[in-house]
């Protein structure tokens, strides 16, 4: 059981504008940067977003991330059939001594 | 720009320590700015976060897995490295390495090792 949920799957048509959720609680989202990552099959995970709402160098503008109080959301819009991977959202849990929380990762489908 | 490259054996028998080490180059280990990190995932599962430490020996852990894990840094080899000890069949995984430039972010990664565990 993952501390951050995301839905397992989400899906969409080419062009489409689709949104993954993430949510947590006060001592991670609520208090903290969220981070997005891409994992594409069989390849190591990406940054697609860092400190909520910023793009790493080469990461297109059709990805963008937001928060609100304990919950994340990242947007992909028009979409295209190389986005189709699973995304993971990312945080500081405040909690313990510290530690770094990830969501149980969303699977995206390109119909 | 960095690069990440894991190293270990694949298969470890249960109640062993499982011992992975993490090649830096492109970049210095002794970099101000960053942290490096360990990360698993299980078959078919999600990321799970073990532990990152800072040049000069800080060191944060997964609460969950910290009482089995140790990590080292080697400087004068621009490498560090992961030990989990008493490992079972759940720690079977895809272990990667990665850089950490912000308390969550990590921008940079190995390709990944799987470590199976097995008699």
């Amino acid at each position: 059981q993952s501390v951050l949920t995301q839905p397992p799957s989400a899906s969409g048509t080419p062009g489409q504008r689709v949104t993954i959720s993430c949510s947590g609680s006060t001592s991670n989202i609520g208090t903290n940067a969220v981070n997005w990552y891409q994992q594409l099959p069989g390849t190591a995970p990406k940054l697609l977003i860092y400190s909520t709402t910023q793009r790493p160098s080469g990461v297109p503008d059709r990805f963008s991330g937001s928060k609100s109080d304990t919950s994340a959301s990242l947007a992909i819009s028009g979409l295209q059939s190389e986005d189709e991977a699973d995304y993971y959202c990312a945080a500081w849990d405040a909690s313990l001594d510290g530690y770094v929380v990830f969501g149980g990762g969303t699977k995206l489908t390109v119909l | 720009q960095v690069q990440l490259q894991e190293s270990g054996p694949g298969l470890v028998k249960p109640s062993q320590t499982l011992s992975l080490t993490c090649t830096v180059s492109g970049g210095s280990i002794s970099s101000a700015s960053h942290y490096w990190s360990w990360i698993r995932q299980h078959p078919g599962k999600g990321l799970e976060w073990i532990a990152y430490i800072y040049y000069r020996g800080i060191i944060y852990y997964n609460p969950s897995l910290k009482s089995r894990v140790k990590i080292s840094v080697d400087t004068s080899k621009n490498q560090f490295s992961l030990n989990l000890s008493s490992v079972t069949a759940a720690d079977t995984a895809v272990y990667y390495c990665a850089r950490r430039s912000g308390s969550s972010t990590f921008d940079s990664w190995g390709q990944g090792t799987l470590v199976t565990v097995s008699s």
